[in-house]
């Protein structure tokens, strides 16, 4: 059974503040990572697709890396703001099935004016 | 251009019955996807369609089908619900699928009695 975990669960940071949260999943068969924003009542909103180990993309004050071979993505927020509170999802995609994402259960960021 | 649209919003059945859920891809994307996320999870992947094929199928029963028409848009049928289907229903567009961003609509919310 693939597996995709991610930490922390939840986290509550003051705004102003610099917060990263961690994506594992499986290093083998690797073809892509998704990261999205999910904002209360609102659809899911693709950040990044990453593809390439090593690989780094930045969005204004987002930005999230890559390392395939021990199967992790960070993705950053610097700077917090109150409208970066949202659920942050990633998705793994493995060779052979690339359409079929998945996801893990998110990390909560609730940030705080 | 108009994201992805979902249709109905909100939904409530009784168990044993059916239901079709309907999803229109944004303009020029080929690829739909429909997931299931249930509160406390990620979403999980049901069916992946591209060029009115099926392309991947999740880990669901045989109750759940779906398909996809010449105009792109695409249908999610359950039948004989159970108490256990009740979940906000996603559905989402790409170009052809592959490591493709993934538009999101606003789901279905589906509650079964």
């Amino acid at each position: 059974i693939l597996n995709v975990e991610q930490s922390p669960q939840s986290l509550h940071v003051q705004e102003g503040d610099s917060t990263n949260f961690t994506c594992s999943f499986p290093s083998s068969n690797f073809y892509a990572l998704h990261w999205y924003r999910w904002e209360t009542a609102k659809s899911p909103e693709a950040l990044f697709v990453m593809t390439l180990n090593g690989d780094e993309k930045k969005k204004g004050r987002i930005s999230a890396t890559l390392n395939t071979k021990e199967g992790y993505s960070y993705l950053y927020i610097k700077g917090s703001q109150p409208e970066d509170s949202a659920t942050y999802l990633c998705a793994f995609a493995y060779g052979g099935s690339q359409g079929n994402l998945i996801f893990g259960k998110g990390t909560k960021l609730s940030v705080k004016p | 251009d108009a994201g992805v649209t979902q249709s109905p919003t909100h939904l409530i059945k009784t168990r044993g019955q059916h239901v079709t859920l309907r999803c229109s891809p944004i303009s020029g994307h080929k690829s739909v996807s429909w997931y299931q996320q249930v509160l406390g999870q990620g979403p999980q992947f049901i069916f992946q369609y591209y060029e009115k094929e099926e392309r991947g199928r999740g880990n669901f029963p045989d109750r759940f089908s779906a398909r996809q028409f010449p105009n792109y848009s695409s249908e999610l049928n359950v039948n004989a619900l159970l108490l256990g289907d009740s979940a906000l229903y996603l559905c989402a567009s790409s170009r052809s699928g592959g490591a493709d961003e993934q538009y999101f609509g606003p789901g279905t919310r589906l509650t079964v009695t």
